[in-house]
């Protein structure tokens, strides 16, 4: 099996509080991990790729000093909205691959992020 | 730029009624294509296309690929209620990461 969990699945907060999201491959050790946004109806964008052990790398336009994404171990990646807004309110994705460069993504059941 | 385009964006029909989706792209590095399904949570993947020409099926669903017109359609017969959901298209790179086109959105009428 390849199962990525996600927690919290959903979180309300306050403008200004930051935000932890954590993303777990279960039965499987994760060298890569994929961050995504999804806004309503609109397709899923991918803000950031992460390598166990090594800074992750962000797309364009995505800040990274706002979304800090943590890869410590083969097994979990922290994604972090610092100082969130409400425009920050998304469903947030995370997958992950079992090897360097694998073709496969294996999804975590995502995150809805809402801020009041 | 690399794209990834579906159409149509969105389509209603009725139980049993066959739909086909369409993912054209351009893309650098291309790899492989997936198809996903959505509904009120993550994707969930369907089918992975590498090569040309080779028909993938998984029951009433069925997908290939062109890699020289740079398409690849979906489709689904005899369409039920619980294939209503946001179908997406996404390219893989060389380097693993995925480019989601924007989602062909099929709702089946009872």
């Amino acid at each position: 099996g390849a199962v990525v969990s996600q927690h919290p699945s959903w979180v309300i907060c306050k403008s200004g509080t930051s935000v932890k999201i954590e993303c777990r491959s279960l039965d499987f050790q994760a060298t890569t991990m994929f961050w995504y946004r999804q806004f309503p109806k609109q397709s899923l964008m991918l803000m950031a790729t992460s390598n166990e052990g090594s800074k992750a790398t962000y797309e364009q336009g995505v800040e990274k000093d706002k979304f800090l994404i943590n890869h410590a171990s083969l097994t979990l990646s922290t994604l972090t909205v610092t100082s969130a807004h409400p425009e920050d309110s998304s469903f947030y994705i995370c997958s992950a691959t079992k090897g360097a460069y694998q073709e496969t993504q294996y999804f975590g059941p995502g995150t809805r992020l809402l801020v009041l | 730029e690399d794209k990834v385009v579906q159409s149509p964006l969105s389509l209603v029909v009725h139980e049993g009624d066959t739909v086909t989706l369409n993912c054209s792209y351009e893309v650098t590095n291309f790899r492989s294509l997936l198809w996903y399904k959505q509904e009120k949570k993550a994707p969930t993947f369907l089918f992975m296309l590498t090569s040309s020409g080779i028909e993938k099926k998984s029951g009433r669903l069925s997908s290939i690929l062109d890699k020289k017109e740079l398409f690849s359609i979906l489709n689904i017969t005899a369409t039920q209620t619980g294939d209503s959901a946001v179908y997406l298209c996404a390219t893989d790179d060389s380097w693993g990461k995925l480019q989601f086109g924007a989602g062909t959105q099929v709702v089946v009428t009872p």
